[in-house]
């Protein structure tokens, strides 16, 4: 069955460290990668996406990730952590057939300590 | 440009009954995709919708249906409701360079 893996339901980081949100994912073929950030009370935005080409995105809000076929990776990153980051993190990957379907991982909640 | 609205902004029905939730998509757009939110569970795909036709659905069971109207906005419908169907439920579209949008959900509480 495909899916996608967030291992971590938590992850904390100090305000101005360098913050890492993993996502690993098996889908057949080459799929489109995506993260996507739900902040309370204002819904569930895009963040960034890889489809093809250079494998490290930036996204917006200073986000970046990166893409790495061989481990079926795709963390997000951030140099430097912001409190107002704190927020719930999906990851989702969609295969490129007219039918696929759209798979989310569980989520990871960001908390930003000052 | 108008985003994407769902009514009712909250649900509460009892055990066995129905519920439907509405979503408008953004002003032309054709695609509508419907997800549950359930604590702990991420989010779960449910329906795809495109041009008035279902062209995909979730491991849902069949009392978890829909339709797309002419307008191109749709309607979720859950019959029987148990309580684990107590959730978040979001409908959004996609752009043509593959990004999903969503609109503010429609908060079922089942009891």
């Amino acid at each position: 069955a495909q899916s996608v893996a967030q291992p971590e339901d938590q992850v904390n980081v100090a305000e101005g460290n360098p913050l890492t949100v993993k996502c690993t994912y098996s889908v057949s073929g080459n799929p489109y990668l995506f993260w996507y950030v739900q902040y309370p009370n204002r819904g569930l935005q895009f963040l960034l996406k890889y489809i093809t080409g250079d494998n490290l995105v930036k996204g917006s809000y200073g986000f970046e990730a990166e893409f790495n076929k061989s481990q079926t990776s795709f963390h997000l990153k951030k140099p430097s952590a912001l409190v107002s980051d704190s927020a719930l993190y999906f990851c989702a990957a969609e295969g490129y057939s007219s039918a696929s379907k759209i798979i989310f991982g569980s989520g990871t909640r960001l908390s930003i300590r000052p | 440009e108008a985003g994407v609205t769902q009514s009712p902004t909250h649900l509460i029905k009892t055990r066995g009954q129905q519920a439907t939730l509405r979503c408008s998509p953004i002003s032309g757009h054709t695609s509508v995709y419907w997800y549950q939110q359930a604590l702990g569970l991420g989010l779960q795909f449910l329906l795809w919708y495109d041009e008035g036709e279902e062209r995909n659905r979730g491991n849902f069971p069949p009392r978890f249906s829909g339709r797309q109207f002419p307008n191109y906005s749709s309607e979720l419908n859950v019959n029987a409701l148990e309580l684990e169907d107590s959730a978040l439920y979001l409908c959004g579209g996609r752009t043509s360079s593959y990004e999903q949008y969503f609109g503010p959900g429609t908060r079922l509480t089942v009891t």
